[in-house]
């Protein structure tokens, strides 16, 4: 399997533009996870997904930011309107049942000027 | 709230030394604990995961312990090189979700 894939690499925008990160996890993996890293805060989770459906989304920071699942094979984060403050690197995550080892992806830089 | 800490938060040591890594945990109720490395620019890779019932486990020349009730899991690497620099991070499993620390950057020089 090739892995947690993860588009684009690098995104650079600017203040006040819609963002979309995307994120295919391993094939049969039940869970999604998204993380966000920065050097203060660390890496925090924001939203994760069972069989497609959101479970628990308490660590989204704003409404500004959203994520789907579509099928099990393809999820999106958005953020509309981004904002300089939401730069940072975007991680998806997968795995099999709740407890397993979690498969990062190569993450999204994200720079908002 | 359960909070993951640490120490130190950088390390540098000699070629060939074994060294222990250090992470402490508030709350013991957890279901697992996960050591990543990640790499400068790169995603994280799991290392070992300890479920909670267990004490330790080992896979080459890394070995993590966990000890639930003091809240605390060691990482041990033996016999260092240079290729092991990077940083180092501690989750715990709480239900699904995972805690992370702010991890330990390793330089090991040669």
């Amino acid at each position: 399997d090739a892995g947690v894939i993860q588009s684009p690499r690098h995104e650079v925008t600017e203040m006040g533009q819609e963002v979309t990160l995307r994120c295919k996890p391993i094939s049969g993996h039940d869970y999604l996870f998204w993380y966000r890293q920065t050097m203060m805060r660390g890496l925090e989770l924001l939203i994760y997904f069972n069989n497609n459906v959101p479970i628990d989304d308490s660590g989204m920071p704003e409404d500004r930011f959203s994520a789907k699942m579509p099928n099990a094979s393809f999820s999106t984060l958005k953020i509309q309107p981004s904002e300089p403050r939401d730069s940072a690197v975007y991680f998806c995550a997968s795995s099999l049942p709740a407890g397993d080892t979690q498969y990062f992806g190569p993450g999204t830089r994200l720079t908002v000027l | 709230k359960q909070e993951v800490t640490q120490i130190p938060a950088a390390l540098s040591v000699p070629e060939g030394e074994n060294l222990v890594l250090n992470c402490s945990f508030t709350d013991s109720a957890i279901y697992n604990l996960q050591w990543f490395r990640q790499d400068p620019g790169k995603g994280l890779t799991s290392l070992l995961l300890i479920q909670s019932s267990q004490r330790e486990q080992t896979s080459g020349r890394l070995n993590a312990s966990l000890d639930k009730s003091s809240g605390r899991s060691t990482l041990y690497i033996a016999a260092s090189q240079p290729g092991d620099s990077a940083t180092y991070l501690c989750a715990v499993g709480a239900g699904t979700a995972l805690i992370f620390g702010k991890g330990t950057t390793l330089s090991v020089s040669s």
